[in-house]
């Protein structure tokens, strides 16, 4: 099956400083790409979805300058906290698609924010 | 009242038992995923599903458009499948995007 990159699995970072996270897809060209969210417990929480060369589309009560998408080729998306809170500890998740409506995961990465 | 609801939420059986997850989603969907995201975080998808039934290995999908209901069989179940079980939807008109339902945290227990 197609395999989607997320990197770092897990980062520890100081308030205010930016965090970076990669989604890779390794063997396939996505057309577009989506961010989620998930606190502890709770299912995911769609934060935006990414189109290949496009601006990306903030799902109502996302801070599009707090968390930073880019989607610059068909295989990479990148998300960045910017000046990161402890209040934005959490478990991100990428997925990526390029036949709807199949998306596939990338393993996450959990933030914590000291 | 969530387009997607799941139960049971939570589901803890003993090895080797027949196990059974059920979706009910309120919208016209184009397709249905079941989603497995075990404890380290990550998210497997087991099956897409638009009609009928899908079985790979002990895991059986089935799907009534009409009934709007899904459910996600397991047979002989083991420790290994222990996990949260996701069902989402596409709905008609969202393309790609996802609807998600609450999970359902599985345990079994040797």
């Amino acid at each position: 099956g197609a395999v989607v990159s997320q990197h770092p699995s897990r980062v520890i970072c100081k308030s205010g400083t930016s965090v970076k996270i990669e989604c890779r897809s390794l063997d396939f060209q996505a057309t577009t790409m989506f961010w989620y969210r998930q606190f502890p417990k709770q299912s995911l929480m769609l934060m935006a979805t990414s189109n290949e060369g496009s601006k990306a589309t903030y799902e109502q009560g996302v801070e599009k300058d707090k968390f930073l998408i880019n989607h610059a080729s068909l295989t990479l998306s990148t998300l960045t906290v910017t000046s990161a809170h402890p209040e934005d500890s959490s478990f991100y998740i990428c997925s990526a698609s390029a036949q709807p409506p199949i998306q596939y995961f990338g393993a996450g990465t959990r933030l914590s924010v000291l | 009242k969530n387009e997607v609801e799941q139960s049971p939420q939570n589901l803890t059986a003993q090895e080797g038992e027949f196990i059974t997850i059920n979706c009910s989603y309120s919208v016209g969907i184009s397709a249905l995923h079941w989603l497995q995201q075990h404890p380290g975080g990550g998210i497997v998808s087991l099956f897409m599903l638009s009609s009928g039934k899908k079985k790979h290995g002990r895991l059986i999908a089935t799907i009534n458009i009409q009934e709007k209901h899904s459910s996600l069989h397991i047979t002989a179940s083991h420790p290994r499948d222990s996990a949260v079980y996701i069902c989402a939807v596409n709905g008609e008109t969202s393309g790609s995007r996802l609807t998600f339902g609450e999970g359902t945290q599985l345990t079994v227990n040797p």
